[in-house]
């Protein structure tokens, strides 16, 4: 099971939208609605921002949003802010391995 | 409140044995599975395995399987992870992660393990 393939980074200016893909097979993200993105800033552990796709827990900024299209996930971060600056990881429940993380996306605000 | 409080720092040297735990609290431990995920010095997220507290079914990662051994003390509602002979390629955060059974994403993660492997 190889990881998720996502962008190694992307930048925006603060107010700006940025979206970053997910991009696995059809044995994961396009097998199952269990696609969950997690955010982590230096040194801290990863936190939950979306599940199930699309889906926001309780606290997490309505900014973030979540979508799905075939084997392609996506995060958009809209009205982007400093506090958004880390890494992004998503992960997908898979038929193989049970889950699967992907390569991870450092956004930068410029 | 939930937490998962992971034990501390640890440096070893290779071939010496280790184990980790990840303590669960604020909720009903024997609901969730409780996963391990490796960050080896400035990578990424690597999902290694994951075991369900009240029966203690274990599944590995194929890259892990064999490497570590996961185990859970529900008494104590508390979870391990454990290598028998510690390379200095396992030098990384060890996190562990909850997910409620029948749901499939980590809603809580702990503070993370670090442990150096090195002669």
């Amino acid at each position: 099971q190889s990881a998720l393939t996502q962008p190694a980074s992307v930048s925006g200016s603060p107010g700006q939208s940025v979206a970053i893909s997910c991009t696995g097979t059809n044995s994961d993200i396009g097998g199952y609605e269990f696609v969950s993105w997690y955010q982590q800033h230096p040194g801290k552990a990863p936190k939950l921002v979306i599940y199930d796709v699309n889906n926001r827990p309780s606290g997490v900024s309505n900014r973030f949003s979540g979508s799905k299209s075939g084997n392609t996930a996506s995060l958009t971060i809209s009205g982007l802010q400093a506090e958004d600056e880390a890494d992004y990881y998503c992960n997908s429940y898979t038929s193989t391995t049970r889950y699967v993380f992907g390569t991870g996306t450092k956004v930068t605000v410029l | 409140e939930v937490q998962l409080v992971q034990s501390g720092a640890e440096v070893k040297k290779p071939g010496e044995s280790l184990k980790i735990s990840c303590k669960h609290s604020g909720d009903t431990f024997t609901n969730y599975w409780i996963g391990w995920v490796r960050q080896m010095p400035g990578k990424g997220l690597e999902w290694m395995g994951i075991i369900y507290a009240r029966d203690s079914n274990t599944k590995y990662s194929p890259s892990f399987q064999g490497q570590v051994t996961i185990s859970v003390d529900s008494s104590i509602s508390t979870a391990y992870l454990q290598w028998s002979s510690l390379k200095a390629s396992d030098t990384a955060i060890y996190y562990c992660a909850r997910a409620r059974d029948g749901l499939f994403y980590f809603d809580y993660l702990g503070q993370g393990s670090p442990v150096t492997v090195s002669s």
